[in-house]
């Protein structure tokens, strides 16, 4: 059974738009979330994470939502630009092991 | 060097081959870790290493999978008499302390078992 769901698999964004990816997870136990990007070929390079003491962090261009009660995670992305074009995987972090979902695939459009 | 190396890139295997992975970590770093991602899937955690000792092996598949990281530095994972299901992109990170957010991912090997 997924501990971590990102129901969309691609998501497309209009260039200086905001781009908001979503994540649901199972565990109410984790309690520290992250968001890596992945180009084609290469491997996941970490973006930003959150404690589960805060419900935002922000970074730059970058903000990370979480809602605990709702066991709901969301990245934002504005002005979304179109090196922002990857695969983004919302992830747990299970002590040392990290638990992934499936990732969405975000196009960012000239 | 720069970043985590892994090798090969790509590596056709027939059913029944076996294979070696080989991955280079970041000078000094003492956490080693393998993932196995499936095609439209995330990564999923296969073993663990602090230094040379393999701490967490338990996301192994079968005991066809097996992992060393003899010197503490460079490891090696081998897939005895690989199978279809075996077929993934193997990803290696790096990180200078356990549990640390600063993980760093080779590029993978792609293996596809015919």
């Amino acid at each position: 059974d997924q501990q971590v769901k990102q129901n969309s698999p691609s998501l497309s964004v209009q260039e200086g738009r905001i781009s908001i990816l979503n994540c649901d997870y199972t565990n109410s136990m984790f309690d520290y979330f992250l968001w890596y990007k992945k180009y084609p070929a290469e491997g996941p390079t970490f973006l930003i994470s959150i404690s589960s003491i805060k419900d935002k962090n922000e970074d730059g261009r970058f903000t990370v939502f979480l809602n605990k009660s709702a066991k709901h995670l969301s990245l934002h992305i504005v002005p979304s630009q179109p090196g922002d074009s990857a695969v983004y995987f919302c992830v747990m972090d299970s002590n040392y092991q990290l638990i992934w979902g499936a990732g969405t695939k975000l196009i960012i459009k000239p | 060097g720069a970043g985590v190396s892994q090798s090969p890139r790509y590596k056709v295997a027939k059913r029944g081959q076996d294979v070696a992975l080989r991955c280079d970590p970041i000078s000094g770093h003492v956490s080693l870790f393998w993932y196995q991602q499936a095609l439209g899937q995330g990564p999923e955690f296969l073993t663990y290493f602090q230094n040379e000792a393999q701490l967490d092996k338990s996301g192994l598949p079968s005991d066809r999978f097996f992992a060393e990281r003899p010197e503490g530095s460079v490891s090696t994972l081998k897939i005895q008499r690989t199978q279809q299901e075996d077929s993934a992109v193997y990803l290696c990170a790096s990180s200078w302390a356990r549990g640390s957010n600063g993980y760093t991912f080779g590029s993978g090997t792609r293996l596809t078992v015919v």
